[in-house]
């Protein structure tokens, strides 16, 4: 069974300030979503990262899987009060089909 | 709009009554996805179909749930004599063929058992 977790828990930060979050895992990855989840909403799909050491950038959001592909980060750059949400990230290892979530970071952004 | 849709987007049931809620995918999309996911915490699997046959069900899914896609398209989950532990968001996820990892989530439907 893999523990994946996701840290911080909760970060509350001010409009325009950077911020990182982290995902991690004693297992390798075949590949990698993170989402952002919205009150009362299903997940959104952000970026899917396959290689290890990949980096994507979504605008203001930098994603990158690291080398081994056990783990992954999420940068925001001069975050703002709509980037607030629950960020999850959920790997898959290939023969599985479902993708198995962490608990997410709460991320509130204050105006 | 294409996404995944799912009805009703909000439930509100008794204790021992029955509930069904419907899912539907992506067009084109082989694969439905059916999670759970309660108030802080990361949705968990409950089942798995490709195209109208279910091949993965989680020990989460008792006998109490049922889910079905008769015809490749749709899904509906039902659950029976629902119990307040069921009180949580359902999600349908569905992805395609070409990248069957990337799954794209509706909007919900949430239960809440009085």
């Amino acid at each position: 069974t893999q523990l994946l977790e996701q840290s911080p828990q909760f970060l509350s930060i001010q409009e325009g300030e950077n911020l990182t979050v982290y995902c991690n895992s004693s297992s390798v990855f075949s590949s990698l979503q993170w989402y952002r989840q919205e009150p009362g909403e299903g997940p959104v799909l952000l970026v899917t990262v396959v290689t290890g050491g990949e980096v994507k950038k979504l605008k203001r959001l930098t994603f990158q899987f690291g080398d081994a592909r056990k783990d992954s980060s999420l940068h925001i750059t001069a975050a703002q009060p709509g980037d607030t949400g629950l960020y999850l990230c959920a790997p898959s290892s290939g023969s599985a089909r479902q993708l198995t979530f962490g608990s997410g970071t709460q991320l509130t952004v204050l105006p | 709009d294409t996404g995944v849709s799912q009805d009703p987007r909000h439930k509100i049931t008794k204790r021992g009554q029955n509930v069904t809620f419907r899912c539907d995918p992506i067009s084109e999309h082989n694969r439905l996805y059916w999670y759970r996911q309660t108030l802080g915490q990361g949705p968990e699997f409950l089942t798995y179909f490709q195209n109208e046959a279910q091949l993965e069900k989680s020990r989460l899914l008792s006998d109490r749930f049922s889910a079905e896609r008769p015809k490749g398209s749709f899904s509906t989950l039902e659950i029976q004599r629902t119990e307040q532990g069921d009180s949580a968001m359902y999600l349908c996820a569905s992805s395609s063929r070409v990248s069957p990892e990337t799954q794209y989530f509706g909007p919900g439907t949430r239960l809440l058992v009085l």
